[in-house]
């Protein structure tokens, strides 16, 4: 199995520009997760989705952020318009199964934002 | 809630032992364990789910206290490739919602 996929692995843009997020999960996973790092907070819940409906979207951090998930095997983070604070790696995982499942991470999108 | 973790940092000579400690201040349902290497993502260690399990596999082990609402994770002999962020990832109790928050992280460094 190729695992969790992201992409881009690293994303340099400008304050205000728009940035989109990609994650394909491990096939069979029902579950989707957003998380982002960072040094002073540690790893953040963003949103996840279960069966491709948003579930918790209450890490959220801002309307300027948003999520969807318009297949089993797609989804993507979209923050419109980007700021310096969003800066941080961002994580998407699946898993198979509630609560006591495994998740499995893909390898972070590291995002600046100038 | 974000669970506690400490320490925040631990640096060992191999062969050493260490444990790695978070609580919460909520019940709890499951502690979850991962491990990450700098540049990497997050690895699955082990889940322990409430009724004070304990659980191990090679020379790492983890309890779960569901009454103090802490676990620990105990590293045995440890070896170079045991260095990393180690993140405990806690559910609450009660909820429908599945939710898993993580600690900042204890920061493990094993020198030869």
């Amino acid at each position: 199995d190729a695992g969790v996929i992201q992409s881009p692995r690293h994303e340099v843009t400008e304050m205000g520009q728009e940035v989109t997020l990609r994650c394909k999960p491990i096939s069979g996973h029902d579950y989707l997760f957003w998380y982002r790092q960072t040094m002073m907070r540690g790893l953040e819940l963003l949103i996840y989705f279960n069966n491709n409906v948003p579930i918790d979207d209450s890490g959220m951090p801002e309307d300027r952020f948003s999520a969807k998930m318009p297949n089993a095997s797609f989804s993507t983070l979209k923050i419109q318009p980007s700021e310096p604070r969003d800066s941080a790696v961002y994580f998407c995982a699946s898993s198979l199964t509630q609560s006591t499942g495994e998740l499995f991470f893909g390898e972070g999108s590291r995002l600046t934002v100038l | 809630q974000q669970p506690v973790q400490s320490p925040q940092a631990v640096i060992l000579r191999e062969g050493e032992d260490a444990v790695i400690n978070c609580s919460s201040s909520k019940a709890l349902y499951s502690v979850h364990w991962y491990r990450q290497k700098h540049g990497e993502a997050p690895v699955f260690l082990m889940i322990l789910l409430k009724g004070g399990e304990q659980k191990g596999h090679d020379k790492i082990s983890a309890s779960f206290n569901e009454k103090k609402q802490q676990s620990s994770l105990y590293l045995t002999a440890s070896q170079l490739s045991y260095s990393g962020t180690y993140f405990c990832g806690t559910e609450d109790s009660g909820g429908s919602n599945y939710k898993l928050t993580f600690g900042k992280g204890t920061l493990l460094t094993v020198n030869p």
